[in-house]
């Protein structure tokens, strides 16, 4: 199992250009979630997935699109880019249950971006 | 809305020295997480606590969950160079299950000279 997959690893985009960063998991988990990482501020959640065809905002959702057309796959799109989103960005993926592991967050490696 | 508030920021210990980070939540938590992330690297999961004052160790680490369910500690004894990182506690949003949605901590850097 490769875990949560996300491309690129680093961007660097001018002030209102479009782009998306890609995150995939092969784990069959039904919740997938978008966190970004600034200095001083932990992981604030951007959107989440409770499954294929259902999404809804977290913490910092403007900005940022995402959709889910199949369990696998959640991206998540900047339609146009603003110095403000440079981050560090996170997929994560869990499942929900009672057994060891269950609840608990799976990270990609991160998506490094940078807004000129 | 709920607020998980983390400290110290910042920690720099002398190899062997103990390290303890705290953690605390506006809401009752029906759950705490710790993640610890290295330098360059994406936050990985360590422990989940459950219930009021359980207190759980791994090796040399020690975590306590509160009474009231709202604090959390985490605690390094005797730390080596291996455990620099960030540390950060997480509770689900809004009181309720995960479903991948949690509050995290600012964190704290740890950083250990050897």
């Amino acid at each position: 199992n490769a875990g949560v997959t996300q491309t690129p690893k680093f961007q660097v985009l001018k002030t209102g250009q479009s782009m998306t960063l890609q995150c995939a998991q092969d784990m069959n988990h039904e919740y997938m979630s978008w966190y970004r990482q600034d200095p001083g501020m932990g992981l604030r959640l951007i959107h989440y997935s409770v499954g294929a065809g259902i999404t809804d905002q977290g913490e910092v959702p403007n900005g940022y699109n995402v959709s889910r057309s199949t369990t696998e796959d959640f991206p998540l799109r900047l339609l146009s880019a603003a110095p403000s989103q440079t981050s560090v960005y996170f997929c994560a993926s869990s499942y929900q249950g009672l057994q060891s592991g269950a609840n608990v967050l799976t990270f990609g490696a991160g998506s490094r971006l940078t807004v000129l | 809305g709920q607020q998980v508030m983390q400290i110290p920021q910042y920690q720099h210990v002398q190899e062997g020295e103990d390290f303890t980070t705290y953690c605390n939540s506006s809401t009752t938590l029906s759950n705490i997480q710790w993640y610890k992330q290295r330098p360059g690297g994406h936050p990985v999961f360590l422990i989940q606590l459950v219930k009021s004052g359980e207190v759980k160790k791994q090796k040399r680490l020690t975590f306590q969950f509160g009474e009231a369910k709202k604090n959390s500690s985490l605690h390094i004894t005797a730390t080596q160079t291996t455990d620099v990182g960030t540390y950060f506690c997480a509770g689900p949003r809004a009181g309720g299950t995960s479903y991948g949605k949690l509050t995290f901590g600012q964190g704290t850097i740890l950083t250990v000279h050897p």
